[in-house]
């Protein structure tokens, strides 16, 4: 069974650092992973998609790789805001009708 | 063009009581999901349909049932709910043939409280 890891937890930044955020999973036999940001109380909003193929993406400040033979992600921000503060989730799609399993999430906090 | 969209937004529920939770979609996805969302454990998959009138189990199905009898809605039901459903249900959808490229689509969720 696909476990996806998410490290760490919570992280709370000030205004303007770099910061790092983590994903892991079991299995590498992955279609695609993705990343998503949710705002308390809301849906999700699709940040990045890597395809199996692919080693990163990038969309503005946001920076995504995948390693797959080693099972991992990271995201990167760069000049983090405080309007970056919300939730990342990871997820890798799986072959259960190509859903998506989720890690538990990172709770970031940017301060002004 | 709304999207997924996802009624009720919220409900409070009496344990034993039913209800229906249901997902539209304009979007002509063949894909649909339910996801349930709860604090500290993540989104986890409750059932899934591949097309109208398929459904299958995802990881965590009991005390719930689904039915895609249309394209564009996915219904999921709870026939006695129990204090353990309560939680934020997400659908989501994914179009035919673009299985890996495309992130799914979500819905803005619905809170289920059951008392």
């Amino acid at each position: 069974k696909q476990e996806v890891t998410q490290i760490p937890a919570a992280l709370s930044v000030p205004e303007g650092e770099n910061l790092v955020l983590n994903c892991s999973f079991t299995d590498s036999a992955i279609y695609n992973l993705q990343w998503f940001r949710q705002d308390p109380g809301k849906g999700l909003t699709s940040l990045l998609l890597i395809q199996s193929s692919q080693r990163e993406q990038t969309s503005g400040r946001l920076n995504a790789s995948l390693d797959k033979s080693s099972g991992r992600s990271t995201l990167y921000i760069a000049a983090s805001q405080p309007g970056d503060s919300a939730t990342y989730l990871c997820a890798v799609k799986t072959n259960s009708g190509y859903a998506l399993n989720f890690g538990k999430g990172t709770s970031l906090l940017v301060t002004p | 063009n709304a999207g997924v969209t996802q009624t009720p937004k919220f409900r409070v529920l009496k344990t034993g009581q039913s209800m229906t939770l249901l997902c539209a979609q304009d979007m002509n996805h063949e894909y649909m999901y339910w996801y349930r969302q709860d604090p500290g454990m993540g989104l986890r998959l409750i059932h899934y349909s591949v097309g109208e009138g398929t459904t299958a189990k995802g990881e965590v199905p009991d005390g719930y049932n689904v039915s895609r009898l249309k394209k564009q809605n996915f219904l999921l039901g709870l026939e006695s709910a129990a204090p353990s459903q309560t939680s934020v249900y997400f659908c989501a959808t994914l179009p035919l043939y673009r299985e890996f490229q495309e992130t799914q689509y979500f819905g803005p969720g619905t809170r289920l409280l059951v008392l």
